[in-house]
């Protein structure tokens, strides 16, 4: 069984500051993607991250993936009370048998 | 819109009734996929459709559990003879499985039936 680890679980900061959010694996995936949820609604895609040690960049977000393609991070620098809400990581299965398997998410909370 | 649609977006039930949820996929993606989510957690996947045909159920989805997608388009899932245990957002993902060799597409989730069962 594949399984994510995301660090920190719950994040409170003021607005102005940056953070990071990590996203830890065991196992290798094909491709690692981010998603932010607001309270009842579905995940939105923010990035897939897919080659050993890319970065992507999403004006104020940055993805790193890790070299070995086990784990990931997204930082955030300046945050906005927007930015507000739970961030999940899933790691993609590859091929015909494309499955996501999700972390348990951070729930990060930016304060005016 | 053309995102992934689920319908209802809120269903409130006795225990011991039968629930069915629908998702309407994006058009032409031909993988559809449920996950659940419960309180403090992320998505846990149930069940995937490529095309017409169901192609993996998670462990998760018990006997009083069944999807189906007729004509590989829209899908329903249904629970029977539903519990407390039940309660949770039923979220429906669809994406387009393109041919060996030329990468993997992404999934895009609906926003989601949130099932309260009392």
């Amino acid at each position: 069984t594949q399984l994510l680890e995301q660090s920190p679980q719950f994040l409170s900061i003021q607005e102005g500051e940056n953070l990071t959010v990590y996203c830890n694996s065991s196992s290798v995936f094909s491709s690692l993607q981010w998603y932010r949820q607001e309270p009842g609604e579905g995940p939105v895609l923010l990035v897939t991250v897919v080659t050993g040690g890319e970065v992507k960049k999403l004006k104020r977000l940055t993805f790193q993936f890790g070299d070995a393609r086990k784990d990931s991070s997204l930082h955030i620098t300046a945050a906005q009370t927007g930015d507000t809400g739970l961030y999940l990581c899933a790691g993609a299965s590859g091929g015909s048998n494309y499955k996501l398997t999700f972390g348990k998410g951070t729930l990060l909370t930016v304060n005016p | 819109d053309t995102g992934v649609s689920q319908d209802p977006r809120h269903k409130i039930t006795k225990r011991g009734q039968n629930v069915t949820f629908r998702c309407d996929p994006i058009s032409e993606h031909n993988r559809l996929y449920w996950y659940r989510q419960t309180l403090g957690q992320g998505p846990e996947f149930l069940t995937y459709f490529q095309n017409e045909a169901q192609l993996e159920k998670s462990r998760l989805l018990s006997d009083r559990f069944s999807a189906e997608r007729p004509k590989g388009s829209f899908s329903t899932l249904e629970i029977q003879r539903t519990e407390q245990g039940d309660s949770a957002m039923y979220l429906c993902a669809s994406k387009r499985l393109q041919g060996a060799g030329r990468g993997n597409t992404e999934a895009f989730f609906g926003q989601g039936t949130r099932l309260t069962v009392v």
